[in-house]
């Protein structure tokens, strides 16, 4: 089953304390991207990856990391967390000059104290 | 920069009532234009696209036709269910004819149907 797998699904944490949300796809696709959805705001991107070691600043890059060592995974960090990254965080993948629907995950709730 | 703009909610509706959620957006180029839905506790799903100037969007009785002399592509159904509610996202796509690439999303219409 084709499919975008984010872990964790939840997670409560504090101020300054480093944490990675993963994310995986199974479909060979060669684009990824990561959106965070707040209220009255939509889904904005935070970052993006065209292929493997290729990444870029989406609208809202600031206090978040990517890397893109493999193409199956495209992880978000964020090394200091701060309260304002409190939100909800979709991976989403699509195949390059293809006119398929982007796959989104699950979504990730993280809550920042 | 690219801008979509949907109609703000929440939107209350009676089962079997007809369902409008209004959507414009401004862009460069000639953008694919999509609906996404969220039910509660899940990622986001497309429900319809449309990757051209007139071209209708449609599915599970939900359509939509991308009007470009109006920038406007919105949703319509004929006779919203209670399983219908949920969140419903507007957005464009940067490359035309394609689904790949950024999307940018209007804010999300809730959308609640009462028996």
């Amino acid at each position: 089953e084709a499919q975008v797998t984010q872990n964790p699904r939840y997670l409560i944490t504090v101020t300054g304390k480093k944490l990675t949300v993963t994310c995986s796809q199974n479909m060979n696709h060669e684009y990824m991207s990561w959106y965070r959805q707040d209220p009255g705001l939509g889904l904005r991107q935070i970052y993006y990856s065209m292929n493997v070691e290729v990444t870029d600043k989406g609208d809202v890059p600031e206090g978040y990391k990517v890397s893109r060592k493999e193409k199956r995974n495209f992880p978000l960090i964020l090394e200091s967390p701060s309260p304002n990254q409190t939100s909800l965080y979709f991976c989403a993948s699509s195949a390059q000059n293809s006119n398929q629907p982007q796959h989104f995950g699950d979504g990730t709730r993280l809550s920042i104290l | 920069g690219n801008s979509v703009t949907q109609m703000e909610g929440p939107v209350t509706l009676s089962e079997e009532a007809f369902l409008t959620i209004n959507c414009t957006y401004t862009a460069t180029g000639y953008p694919s234009l999509f609906w996404y839905v969220q039910y509660p506790g899940e990622g986001l799903q497309l429900l319809l696209k449309a990757t051209k100037a007139d071209d209708k969007g449609s599915n599970k009785g939900f359509e939509a036709t991308y009007r470009k002399e109006t920038t406007s592509f919105h949703l319509e159904k004929g006779s919203v269910q209670v399983s219908d509610s949920a969140v419903y996202f507007c957005a464009l796509s940067d490359l035309g004819g394609t689904s790949y690439g950024k999307l940018t999303f209007g804010q999300g219409t809730i959308l609640t149907v009462h028996p």
